[in-house]
């Protein structure tokens, strides 16, 4: 049963616009959370990472939202770039070793 | 700049071969790990090592062993290849106590006949 959940498999976006990309979470004993980003052919790279204490973090033009009470991480891409088109995981762990990841969402940023 | 690397990038097997899948990293980190990707299920975990001298099962263990054979090297065997481990496997590091970001390799895709 997946603790991770990224029910949007798929999201398309004109360059320049924002892309919101969405991660559900069902372990209340989670506090560590990560998003990670992945082109074809290659391994994820982390892109960024927020932990239970904060509500917010923010790396240029990438942003993560946590809403511990609803279960819910969101990541912003503002604005978004063609270069930004990739498969995004969201993962998180309970402060141990082992990340629980997301199916991943498939962005795709229209010129 | 390694960071780390996998080795083979492909490989196909009969079902019943063995074969084992080799990890490096560069990075002197203590944790390794091995994922599995596959469609519609993400990253699930197979095996990790926390440190040096000691591995502990993860997602989904069967049908896997892993070797911690030093700080830099952690390889996966499968010793008898069944149509359902066909997948991408991808090894990562970490180097901090506790949860930090993984460092992934660039995955070997495995088909089973």
């Amino acid at each position: 049963d997946q603790q991770v959940k990224q029910n949007s498999p798929s999201l398309s976006v004109q360059e320049g616009r924002i892309s919101i990309l969405n991660c559900d979470y069902t372990n209340s004993m989670f506090d560590y959370f990560l998003w990670y980003k992945k082109y074809p052919a290659e391994g994820p790279t982390f892109l960024i990472s927020i932990s239970s204490i904060k509500d917010k973090n923010e790396d240029g033009r990438f942003t993560v939202f946590l809403n511990k009470s609803a279960k819910h991480l969101s990541l912003h891409i503002v604005p978004s770039q063609p270069g930004d088109s990739a498969v995004y995981f969201c993962a998180a762990s309970e402060g141990d070793y082992k990340l629980s990841f997301g199916a991943g969402t498939t962005v795709t940023v229209r010129a | 700049n390694a960071g780390v690397t996998q080795t083979p990038k492909f490989q196909v097997l009969k079902t019943g071969q063995s074969m084992t899948l080799q990890c490096a990293q560069d990075m002197n980190h203590n944790s390794m790990y091995w994922y599995r990707q596959d469609p519609g299920m993400g990253l699930r975990l197979i095996y990790y090592s926390a440190s040096e001298g000691t591995t502990d099962k993860g997602e989904v263990p069967n049908g896997y062993n892993v070797s911690r054979l030093n700080k830099r090297e952690f390889s996966l065997r499968l010793e008898s290849a069944a149509p359902s481990q066909t997948s991408v496997y991808f090894c990562a590091s970490s180097g901090g106590r506790g949860p930090s970001p993984l460092h992934f390799g660039n995955g070997t895709r495995l088909t089973v006949t």
